[in-house]
């Protein structure tokens, strides 16, 4: 059973520009959520989302947004990147929300 | 306002010798809570979880204790091997619904080291 793909694994971006990354859930999985991993701060819950809609949105600017579709893959988008946007972006899947989860390896983002 | 908290950043353990994670929480509200291992660039690992209707919670090398009157819970790694050197999350959930739970909140970890 293939695990929890995320695309791509590593990013470089500019201030000011946009970027999307990408999750495909485990096969099944109808639950997925974002999460930023910065030094010092833990995880940091984005946004959940499950059957395409979003459910549950953490404490994050207008300027991260994100989407699934019908498929269950996830995209999430963030514009007007700032440096402080620098961090790993993790993906979790789970079959029923807030039970076990199964994290991808994450992209890392910088932005110079 | 952290739901979560892990209040020690670091733990340096012997081989052979047991660690203990601690995590507190806030919200009384949590029914469900895990912990997740993670080393350098991977993503978390699922390692074990509790429901609140238990105390204790055994798999292997890995036992999970919670005591909900004091909001904390403590995993357990006996005997700790030096594999086990890495950062330990708690998370927890609520109950939003019958068969519905809420998004997993994580602590901020607590990196373990694990010396030969």
């Amino acid at each position: 059973k293939a695990g929890v793909t995320q695309t791509p694994r590593y990013l470089i971006k500019t201030r000011g520009q946009q970027v999307t990354l990408s999750c495909s859930p485990i096969s099944g999985h109808r639950s997925v959520s974002w999460y930023q991993q910065t030094p010092g701060q833990g995880l940091q819950f984005l946004f959940e989302y499950f059957s395409e809609t979003q459910r549950n949105k953490g404490n994050f600017p207008g300027r991260f947004s994100g989407r699934q579709f019908s498929n269950s893959r996830s995209e999430m988008n963030v514009s007007t990147l700032e440096l402080g946007d620098s961090a790993l972006y993790l993906c979790a899947s789970s079959y029923n929300r807030g039970t076990e989860a199964f994290f991808g390896q994450g992209t890392r983002l910088t932005v110079v | 306002d952290q739901q979560v908290k892990q209040n020690s950043p670091s733990l340096s353990v012997q081989e052979g010798r047991i660690s203990i994670l601690n995590c507190d929480y806030t919200n009384s509200m949590f029914d469900y809570f895990l912990w997740y291992k993670k080393y350098p660039a991977e993503g978390p690992t699922f390692l074990i979880s509790i429901s609140s209707i238990k105390d204790k919670n055994e798999d292997g090398r890995f036992t999970v204790f919670l005591n909900k009157s004091a909001k904390h819970l403590s995993l357990h790694i006996v005997p700790s091997q030096p594999g086990d050197s890495a950062v330990y999350f708690c998370a927890a959930s609520v109950e939003l619904s019958v068969g519905s739970q809420g998004n997993l909140i994580f602590g901020k970890g607590t990196k373990l080291s694990v010396k030969p």
